[in-house]
């Protein structure tokens, strides 16, 4: 049982570039979410999503994109990437009713 | 707006010693009060929570102390440990989906 997975760990982009974080997880969670981690803010909701076919936005959606198509897996795309989404990226995950939420590893992005 | 707001910003205690860090919230529409523990390169990791019908769970040497009437939670860290220095967040959920409101964190630093 791996629990939550991310992929990669690092990258490096160039703006105006684009990508796809992936996270997977292996717990059959209803749940996922993505955050963002900035220096003095916390960790901020970008997307999450319920279930397979729906999601829905965060506090922090612009210049990302999700789907999730199936339970497994739910990718976070950049679709143009900018300075300002240079950030430490994580997914997470729980089942319905319970609370508890399980994060990734984490994805450290820098854009130049 | 920030809705769950964190202090301080960072704490240093002597090994032995109690860490105390203090949340408050604004929603009352939240029922689920975690805290997150989170080394440097690590995802955060669940450590304790607690519901708002009673006022303190402990776990170990770590105590959630809860005040509906204030609005607030805070954390206790007792004999604290240089095993302990990390960075806490203090989140909040409620409502249909449960999405977590995280405060900014904490830096602890535990001096031996």
């Amino acid at each position: 049982n791996a629990g939550v997975t991310q992929t990669p760990k690092f990258q490096v982009l160039k703006t105006g570039q684009s990508m796809t974080l992936q996270c997977a997880q292996d717990m059959n969670h209803e749940y996922m979410s993505w955050y963002r981690q900035d220096p003095g803010m916390g960790l901020r909701l970008i997307h999450y999503s319920v279930g397979a076919g729906i999601t829905d936005q965060g506090e922090v959606p612009n210049g990302y994109n999700v789907s999730r198509s199936t339970t497994e897996d739910f990718p976070l795309r950049l679709l143009s990437a900018a300075p300002s989404q240079t950030s430490v990226y994580f997914c997470a995950s729980r089942t319905s009713g319970v609370k508890e939420q399980y994060f990734g590893p984490g994805t450290r992005l820098t854009v130049t | 707006q920030q809705q769950v707001k964190q202090s301080p910003q960072s704490l240093i205690v002597q090994k032995g010693g109690i860490s105390i860090i203090n949340c408050a919230y604004e929603n009352t529409a939240f029922d689920y009060f975690p805290w997150y523990q989170q080394f440097p390169g690590k995802g955060p990791a669940l450590l304790i929570a607690i519901r708002p019908d009673v006022s303190e769970k402990k776990e170990g040497r770590f105590t959630i102390s809860f005040n509906k009437s204030a609005k607030q939670f805070s954390l206790h860290i007792m004999d604290s440990q240089p095993g302990d220095s990390a960075t806490y967040f203090c989140a909040a959920s409620g409502g249909e989906y449960s999405t977590l409101t995280f405060g900014k964190g904490t830096m602890l630093l535990v001096s031996p």
